[in-house]
């Protein structure tokens, strides 16, 4: 079945460190997405990509890193610089938005629960 | 400046009744709105959408209104189900950004038996 893949599904992080997060799609979407899910804030976009090798900053980039290398791979890095990282990242994708594409929106993945200890 | 604004946190309804969950907008370039329904600790799964030129879509127990002129669309259940427990995101897309979707805060749904 086609699908988008986080992991790890729980992420523990000491302070001070970088931590990559994993997202994975085999649905052959151009566009991948991270967001981010904190209590009362609903979704903020962190980075987009709309195709390999290129990639835009959201509306909270600073302290994120990514990268597109592959069409179906979008790391999200979570660094050090990140002041506030303990949140829930959701990944999501969609192909170019027109058509049935754009009726269903996004695809989403199941969340990656970062927690800084 | 919030775009897509969920002005309810939360709403409780009762086993076969109407949920009505409601969303307001800014932006006049918005021309596709989007529902999705989240659980706790999964992502959220598409629900249903409505284009800016109608201001009606309905699927099975679901119907989404648009009002343009009001800025407002809202989220019709019926009857609701205790499985439709749930938050609920409106998003909206901006004319000319194929890919960028803006979010609502979200409204969480109880439905009781």
């Amino acid at each position: 079945d086609g699908g988008i893949t986080q992991s790890p599904k729980y992420l523990f992080r000491k302070e001070g460190q970088n931590v990559t997060l994993s997202c994975e799609q085999n649905l052959n979407h151009d566009a991948m997405y991270w967001y981010r899910q904190d209590p009362g804030q609903g979704l903020r976009l962190i980075y987009y990509s709309q195709i390999v090798n290129d990639f835009q900053k959201g509306d909270i980039a600073e302290g994120y890193s990514v990268s597109r290398e592959k069409k179906e791979s979008f790391p999200l890095t979570v660094t050090s610089a990140q002041k506030n990282p303990t949140a829930f990242y959701l990944c999501a994708s969609s192909t170019p938005g027109t058509g049935s594409a754009l009726r269903y929106g996004y695809t989403f993945g199941s969340g990656t629960r970062l927690t800084v200890v | 400046d919030q775009q897509v604004k969920q002005n309810s946190p939360s709403l409780s309804v009762q086993e076969g009744r109407i949920s009505i969950l409601n969303c307001d907008y800014t932006n006049s370039m918005f021309d596709y709105f989007l529902w999705y329904k989240k659980y706790p600790a999964e992502g959220p799964t598409f629900l249903i959408s409505i284009s800016s030129i109608k201001d009606k879509n309905e699927d099975g127990r679901f119907t989404v209104f648009l009002n343009k002129s009001a800025k407002h669309l809202s989220l019709h259940i019926v009857p609701s189900q205790p499985g439709d427990s749930a938050v609920y995101f409106c998003a909206a897309r901006t004319r000319g950004s194929n890919y960028k979707l803006t979010f609502g805060k979200g409204t969480l749904l109880t439905v009781n038996p």
